[in-house]
């Protein structure tokens, strides 16, 4: 079954205590992205993967880091969590179409930074 | 730019018609998309629609497109109680495929 999993799916921690949310897919896809969601806002884009080792800035970069070191790992690194960074996670995994793409998306993350 | 607009909330009576509406600013957005987010889920692609076209059926889903005003809309008829969810638009921005813009969201609440 073609998936994108998340872990952990809820956390609270505690400001300046680094952490880390894994993604993986089983499609083999070579980009993957990273978003948050917070209510009135929509989704935003924190960073994107276009294959192993290449990442880059989404809309929303500021207080995050990623990694690519392999295709169906993307896992988003909080190296200082701080309170304005609580929200709801969701990892993609894309397939690119002709001039679009579909997005899978993972179950979500809530975080919680007290 | 990068915008794209949702009412909040929309309440009909099962059976109705729902009529989500989403206008956008990128004339140049290639896909439009419209996902659904139920309580506690993730985003599930319902459809989408490609920018050439003005109209797509899908079962129960219709997709209307009005390029000249930017203006996407999702209609969903014999609405059921399990429509009930989040509904989001989204666009491929001129600034590259690897992501979508979205709206707000619009929250459908269908009683009985």
């Amino acid at each position: 079954e073609a998936q994108v999993t998340q872990n952990p799916r809820y956390l609270i921690t505690v400001t300046g205590k680094k952490l880390t949310v894994t993604c993986s897919q089983n499609m083999n896809h070579e980009y993957m992205s990273w978003y948050r969601q917070d209510p009135g806002l929509g989704l935003r884009q924190i960073y994107y993967s276009m294959n192993v080792e290449v990442t880059d800035k989404g809309d929303v970069p500021e207080g995050y880091k990623v990694s690519r070191k392999e295709k169906r790992n993307f896992p988003l690194i909080l190296e200082s969590p701080s309170p304005n960074q609580t929200s709801l996670y969701f990892c993609a995994s894309i397939l690119t179409l002709g001039g679009g793409n579909e997005q899978f998306f993972g179950p979500g993350t809530r975080l919680t930074v007290l | 730019g990068e915008d794209v607009e949702q009412s909040l909330f929309l309440s009909v009576r099962e059976g109705d018609s729902s009529v989500i509406n989403c206008t956008y600013t990128d004339s140049s957005s290639t896909y439009l998309y419209w996902y659904k987010q139920e309580p506690g889920a993730g985003l599930q692609l319902l459809t989408y629609i490609f920018s050439n076209m003005d109209m797509k059926q899908d079962q129960r889903l219709t997709v209307l497109l009005n390029k000249k005003d930017k203006h996407l809309s999702l209609r969903i008829a014999d609405t059921q109680t399990g429509d009930s969810a989040i509904y989001f638009c989204a666009e491929i921005p001129n600034t590259g495929f690897q992501k979508l813009v979205f709206g707000t969201g619009t929250r459908l609440l269908v009683s009985p």
